[in-house]
């Protein structure tokens, strides 16, 4: 079985400039998280998909971060424009359905903003 | 809100030697529980976890982790330290209230010294 696929897996682009992040998630996971992780740090949740349908997206900031997840399955995660202080890997993360079901990580893109 | 600490964001040991890694977490109701490793430039992926049942969980690689309710904690062990244990360890906590939420500790960076 597939795991979680990001891409891309690094990303290096200057201030102002805008950048996209892919996920693919495991198939039937209904819920789709991206997460920021600064170095040393643990994931911090950005926002939180169950299906199509963004239920808790308050620690995006809005102003220059916007995500989707069309049908429910891909979804794609973009700043626009990118600030130094963006500099950071996100995650992408899936489960399925409620209950003690885990978490299961993509490997990251790790974005430099020069 | 759930939250999660890890206590000793640096842990030593001698190979061959305990690991001893701490998570407490704060809950009034006893919430699913979990352990995730991190290698570098890689993502998350599970070591194990405690939904019900025997406080005792075995995971991958040879750790365990005992939930202590009494305690309010889920500290990660194993006998003794491998080199390839080195990685960057996180805690983290699903409550069974807070449909699929998930909350982590910032994380216990393990060095093994041959």
């Amino acid at each position: 079985e597939a795991g979680v696929v990001q891409s891309p897996r690094y990303k290096i682009i200057e201030k102002k400039q805008p950048v996209a992040f892919w996920c693919n998630p495991i198939s039937g996971h209904n819920t789709l998280y991206w997460y920021l992780q600064n170095l040393g740090q643990g994931p911090e949740l950005l926002i939180r998909y169950e299906n199509e349908e963004a239920v808790d997206d308050s620690q995006l900031p809005k102003d220059r971060f916007s995500a989707e997840r069309l049908k429910g399955v891909d979804s794609t995660l973009k700043i626009q424009p990118a600030e130094l202080g963006d500099s950071a890997v996100y995650l992408c993360a899936s489960s399925l359905g409620q209950g003690p079901n885990e978490q299961f990580f993509g490997p990251g893109t790790r974005l430099t903003v020069l | 809100a759930q939250s999660v600490t890890q206590l000793g964001s640096h842990v030593s040991v001698s190979e061959g030697a305990l690991v001893l890694l701490r998570c407490n977490y704060s809950s009034s109701v006893p919430p699913y529980l979990f352990w995730y490793v991190q290698y570098p430039n890689q993502g998350l992926q599970l070591l194990l976890k405690y939904t019900t049942g025997a406080t005792l969980v075995k995971g991958i690689n040879g750790f365990e982790a005992e939930f202590k309710k009494s305690e309010t904690s889920f500290h990660l062990t194993k006998p003794s330290a491998h080199m390839s244990d080195a990685a960057e360890y996180f805690c983290a906590v699903r409550g069974m209230n807070t449909g699929n939420q998930f909350y982590f500790g910032t994380g216990t960076s393990l060095t093994v010294i041959p």
